[in-house]
């Protein structure tokens, strides 16, 4: 069973227009969760990172936002989409002293 | 801030030919670990390896932290191990890693 899932699987969207990407970690007890972003011919970067339920760190800013309303799911928003969000959007989880961080399939966002 | 360099950029070999990309970072790390991105953007941990040398499958990684430098050694390689290979080292905070650009590997039959 997949430990991780992202939805949508690719997202097309106006500038403007709001945006909810999401992940869902099965079968792990508080796991760290993290949001990266990669835009087209770039490298990734984190944007956000959790480690408890309710508490969310910002890494770069990009006018997105996330939270994390339960402990095995993490969120990643905004109101207002811009060009610049356009990318591969992917969420990763680790333990607590295991340094190795395991991805989700990503999320497609084209912005027009 | 923590940088991260690889090469080459990209590679192309013949089946069964062996890869060696290098990845090399600014400031000490204290974890290492290499990544395997498919075509479709999907990411896969290969190896985690802030020293030494370790082996899993055909590949091996060597890390001297000293001298802040990594190697992947992939050995026979096949039409399925195209793809990019991603060098990443942390910052010292929860899972913040630092990923260099890639290693984008083509493998023909």
């Amino acid at each position: 069973a997949q430990t991780i899932h992202q939805w949508p699987v690719a997202e097309i969207k106006a500038v403007g227009s709001p945006l909810s990407l999401g992940c869902t970690i099965k079968g792990k007890s508080s796991p760290n969760l993290y949001w990266y972003w990669q835009a087209t011919g770039g490298t990734l970067q984190q944007l956000f990172y959790s480690i408890t339920v309710g508490q969310v760190e910002s890494v770069v800013q990009l006018n997105l936002s996330a939270s994390r309303p339960k402990d095995d799911q993490f969120i990643l928003s905004t109101e207002k989409l811009l060009l610049s969000h356009s990318g591969f959007y992917l969420c990763a989880w680790s333990l607590s002293g295991d340094e190795r961080l395991f991805f989700g399939h990503g999320t497609k966002l084209s912005v027009l | 801030g923590q940088q991260v360099q690889q090469s080459p950029a990209s590679l192309v070999l013949q089946e069964g030919e062996n890869a060696e990309l290098q990845c090399n970072f600014s400031s000490t790390a204290t974890q290492l670990q290499w990544f395997y991105q498919s075509p479709g953007g999907s990411l896969v941990s290969l190896l985690s390896n802030p020293s030494g040398t370790k082996h899993t499958g055909r590949l091996t990684s060597t890390t001297v932290t000293k001298e802040r430098r990594s190697s992947l050694h992939i050995s026979s390689s096949q039409t399925t191990d195209s793809g990019t290979y991603l060098c990443a080292i942390d910052r010292g905070v929860v899972g913040q890693l630092t990923f260099g650009r890639g290693t984008r590997l083509q493998v023909y039959a």
